[in-house]
């Protein structure tokens, strides 16, 4: 079973910064089985970016998805207040299964 | 768009079973895999299993085997997730998220969530 790592947990932030969240998987996986959520208190997940670097349909430009093999990037280039929430990483390992990173909180420094 | 929606909320004893539903509309029912989420309370996405509605096919995670059951009805368009014997631990918000499978592996739609409580 893949096991994803996210890095920090919590990162404190102010709006207009540049955030850097950390996807790291125990072992190699393919660009197209990494997709990353947000999720916001009360809502269900929404798809950000899929294939490792494919912003979904409607996300800004400000969210970009970045990395390789076993190490994947999400940076958000300047905060708007909208994106202090949850981020979620994922992958679809080679037993068919799916795993998801414990998370990264974005909160408003 | 395709809509997800699920049923509403539930509570259970400790030992019962507990059966969540999750409709999809526009779109080929048959073309999409659905799967199954949930989340305790405060903490993060935990992924249950899946479901191919054009085979019934399933797939789930080591840790719910044996105790839960995807099933679907190709006539209402409708999936559902059966959990057993369930104990406090299983108290969370559980998310029916719908992937249509290409080249890259995604869920691209999700449900509004199920809160299920178990509580004696």
């Amino acid at each position: 079973e893949t096991v994803l790592t996210q890095s920090p947990g919590t990162l404190s932030l102010s709006p207009g910064e540049r955030a850097t969240l950390s996807c790291r998987a125990s072992q190699s996986v393919s660009d197209n089985f990494l997709s990353w959520y947000q999720q916001k208190p009360g809502q269900a997940p929404g798809l950000l970016i899929y294939g490792a670097s494919s912003r979904a349909t409607g996300i800004p430009d400000r969210f970009s998805g970045s990395g390789s093999g076993t190490d994947f990037t999400l940076t958000i280039s300047r905060l708007e207040p909208e994106d202090f929430a949850v981020y979620y990483c994922l992958v679809f390992g080679s037993s068919g299964k799916y795993t998801f990173g414990r998370g990264t909180k974005l909160e408003i420094k | 768009q395709v809509q997800v929606v699920q049923s509403g909320a539930e509570v259970k004893k400790p030992g019962a079973s507990v059966k969540v539903s999750c409709k999809a509309s526009g779109d080929t029912f048959t073309r999409p895999l659905f799967h199954w989420v949930r989340q305790a309370p405060g903490q993060g996405l935990e992924w249950m299993g899946v479901v191919n509605p054009s085979d019934g096919a399933t797939n789930y995670a080591q840790k719910f085997q044996g105790r839960v059951t995807m099933t679907r009805d190709t006539s209402t368009t409708t999936v559902y997730m059966e959990l057993s014997s369930l104990r406090s631990e299983d108290t969370a918000v559980y998310f029916c998220t719908r992937e249509y499978r290409t080249a890259s592996y995604y869920f691209d739609s999700w449900g509004q969530g199920t809160p299920v409580t178990v509580s004696s």
